[in-house]
């Protein structure tokens, strides 16, 4: 039974097209996050909700939008799309931390964006 | 924001002897230091974690340090296994948010 899934395994696409990337996590974490990993494997945060409620948002350009409907579901959309976006994105769950407490992330099995 | 170096980048060894992979942050704030393992074609998981109350952390073949004067923690695994190569990315937290290490590449050769 799948933690953290998200949809689809594998995404093909072309320049300036739109396309949606799904989450869902059943451990009953509060926090979700999208990570980006490029071909370098370097592994960047995008963007963190803690409950529905967007927490983090790095210097990730505007075509792409988060969209969390409950705290078991975070969704990744993405406006005309350009050949920089193809990576690998990795949803991830957490429980909240606190000023003195942290908890592991939980990674789904990431989706794998090819642009051309 | 918080900034994690990690070295070396690859790391070639042969099965049977110890591997070790260093990291430096730069946050002082930061109090939680998990470790990551990625094999090919999968997602990262979760190996050890260390919280900065503690100097040192034990799990089989594995073992974490921490020095928070210097501000560096280690991975440390014993007795190599070829199911060991993979990439391993450190990473450190002040809260919620957690920055990771630019990844090492293990390859352990028989």
């Amino acid at each position: 039974d799948t933690a953290v899934s998200q949809t689809p395994k594998y995404l093909v696409t072309q320049m300036g097209n739109d396309k949606s990337i799904k989450c869902e996590q059943n451990l009953g974490h509060d926090t979700m996050y999208w990570y980006k990993q490029d071909s370098k494997k370097f592994l960047k945060i995008m963007f963190s909700y803690n409950n529905k409620e967007l927490i983090i948002n790095e210097t990730v350009p505007n075509r792409f939008s988060p969209k969390s409907p409950d705290k078991a579901h975070l969704n990744l959309h993405i406006n005309s799309l350009e050949l920089g976006d193809s990576a690998v994105y990795f949803c991830a769950s957490s429980r909240p931390g606190t000023s003195t407490s942290n908890s592991p992330l939980h990674f789904g099995n990431g989706t794998r964006l090819t642009v051309t | 924001g918080e900034n994690v170096e990690q070295h070396p980048s690859t790391l070639s060894v042969q099965e049977g002897d110890s591997a070790v992979i260093k990291c430096t942050y730069s946050d002082s704030a930061s109090n939680y230091f998990p470790w990551y393992k990625q094999e090919l074609g999968k997602r990262p998981q979760l190996i050890i974690d260390i919280r900065s109350n503690v100097g040192e952390k034990k799990d089989q073949r594995i073992a974490v340090t921490l020095n928070k004067t210097a501000k560096h923690f280690s991975l440390h695994i014993t007795e190599t296994q070829p199911e060991d190569s993979a990439v391993y990315f450190c990473a450190a937290s002040p809260g919620s948010k957690l920055t990771f290490g630019t990844g090492t590449r293990l390859q352990v050769t028989l």
